[in-house]
């Protein structure tokens, strides 16, 4: 069975640093996505990035970028130049590519102060 | 694109009574639906899987008797909490995956309150 770990309950830092949010997974499928989700205050969900296991070159967009270490199994997520809004809970998720269930972190809540 | 849109955003209803929620796919075709509920500051937690046709899958210790799903077309799926108690208030999210490229869709949620 697939497993996400957040290690980082909850997270803070000042408005315009840089932050990064851990998540380790466990699996024995060869092809899966990984994906980080926001959610704020308005318990929208929200998809920040994704990333396919195939792909070697780390997924980025915008102020977000992840470290995919695949043997480590290992997919962190780096906010860059943080700002008020990414104040959220992020989760992370698993899919492995032979069904479409998400299996989820138990998230972290990131405060951005200003 | 890719929008799933759910209702109602909050609901407040008294012990015994049911309440139905609905998840419309707005601009594709949703196969299949995820039925989550969230407890405060936790992560989301699969209730069901739904899929157009055909019975829901449930989650173990989710009773089918108490949480309805029902996914009569590709663009609706519905769930209904039967004779709800105040221990079944909670926050619901329906998902749909529409494919690997744009990852899941999210339903904005229904906040459920029985007093």
């Amino acid at each position: 069975a697939q497993t996400v770990t957040q290690s980082q309950p909850e997270m803070s830092v000042q408005e315009a640093e840089t932050v990064t949010l851990s998540c380790t997974y466990d699996t024995s499928e060869n092809n899966y996505y990984l994906f980080w989700y926001k959610q704020p205050p308005s318990r929208q969900m929200i998809l920040v990035i994704r990333q396919e296991a195939y792909k070697q070159q780390n997924a980025t967009e915008n102020r977000f970028s992840v470290n995919f270490q695949k043997a480590a199994k290992s997919f962190s997520l780096k906010i860059s130049d943080s700002q008020l809004g990414d104040t959220a809970m992020y989760f992370c998720a698993f899919g492995a590519d032979s069904n479409y269930q998400l299996i989820w972190g138990a998230g972290t809540k990131l405060i951005i102060k200003p | 694109g890719a929008v799933v849109s759910q209702h109602p955003s909050w609901v407040i209803c008294k012990s015994g009574t049911s309440v139905k929620i609905e998840c419309r796919s707005l601009d594709f075709q949703a196969t299949t639906m995820f039925w989550y509920r969230q407890f405060p500051k936790q992560s989301l937690m699969l209730m069901a899987t739904s899929n157009e046709g055909s019975k829901a899958t449930y989650e173990q210790g989710v009773e089918k008797d108490k949480f309805l799903i029902n996914h009569a077309s590709l663009t609706l799926s519905t769930l209904t909490v039967t004779s709800a108690h105040p221990e079944d208030s909670s926050f619901y999210i329906c998902s749909a995956p529409r494919d690997r490229a744009y990852g899941y869709t999210f339903g904005s949620g229904t906040r459920l309150t029985v007093v």
